[in-house]
């Protein structure tokens, strides 16, 4: 079974400064999709972004950019220009073919003014 | 183009009792996941379903269950309640084209079960 691993409980970061959130994963299959949530004090999980397992290039999002590492089995997320927004818990997740989706336990981060 | 509603937004049940959730999926979407989040925890996955029959199934008993309806709306069901069923619930709507869906998952806010 897939699984997916952020082995950091919590991060901080100043305004305005860059921060990276670490996720690693385990999978036997080669085609999958790769995906950074947010969720907020209200709950809901928002997209941040998602990367293609076949696609070399990383995705990026505005602020929000990736660095997939497909043989590492390592999807870590940059957030650059911090912002007070960005405060959030943050979800790595892996979803295979058959659509199942299946989570990190999450990094809750503090951005300090 | 509307979200994913959950309805209600908060409950409290006794342990033993029975619960039925409702999840209204976004306009244009086919496919409905459910995830059970306990506190400070990851979303883990309960089942999906597509075209009104369950899809795929995570790690959790039979006495949770679900419906999925013509519209695409669906319902989580949940019998004999027990203390560690206490969770926020989320609901997850996406569409699936030639059996797959080729893009992130449309959240609902989710409905906060609590059993005493």
């Amino acid at each position: 079974a897939q699984t997916v691993t952020q082995s950091q409980p919590e991060m901080s970061v100043q305004e305005a400064e860059t921060v990276t959130l670490s996720c690693t994963y385990d999978t036997s299959e080669s085609d999958y999709y790769l995906f950074w949530y947010k969720q907020p004090p209200s709950r809901q999980m928002i997209l941040v972004i998602r990367q293609e397992a076949y696609k070399q290039q990383n995705a990026t999002e505005n602020r929000f950019s990736v660095n997939f590492q497909k043989a590492a089995k390592s999807f870590s997320l940059k957030i650059s220009d911090s912002q007070l927004g960005d405060a959030a818990m943050y979800f790595c997740a892996y979803r295979s073919k058959n659509n199942d989706m299946r989570f990190g336990a999450g990094t809750r981060l503090t951005v300090k003014p | 183009e509307t979200g994913v509603t959950q309805s209600p937004t908060h409950l409290i049940k006794t342990r033993g009792q029975q619960v039925t959730l409702r999840c209204s999926s976004q306009s244009g979407h086919n496919t409905v996941s459910w995830y059970q989040q306990a506190l400070g925890q990851g979303p883990q996955f309960i089942f999906q379903y597509y075209r009104e029959e369950e899809n795929g199934r995570g790690n959790f008993p039979p006495r949770f269950s679900g419906l999925q309806f013509p519209n695409y709306s669906s319902e989580l069901n949940v019998n004999a309640l027990e203390l560690d069923d206490s969770a926020l619930y989320l609901c997850a709507s996406s569409l699936t084209i030639g059996g797959r869906s080729n893009y992130g998952y449309t959240f609902g806010s989710g409905t906060r079960l609590t059993v005493v």
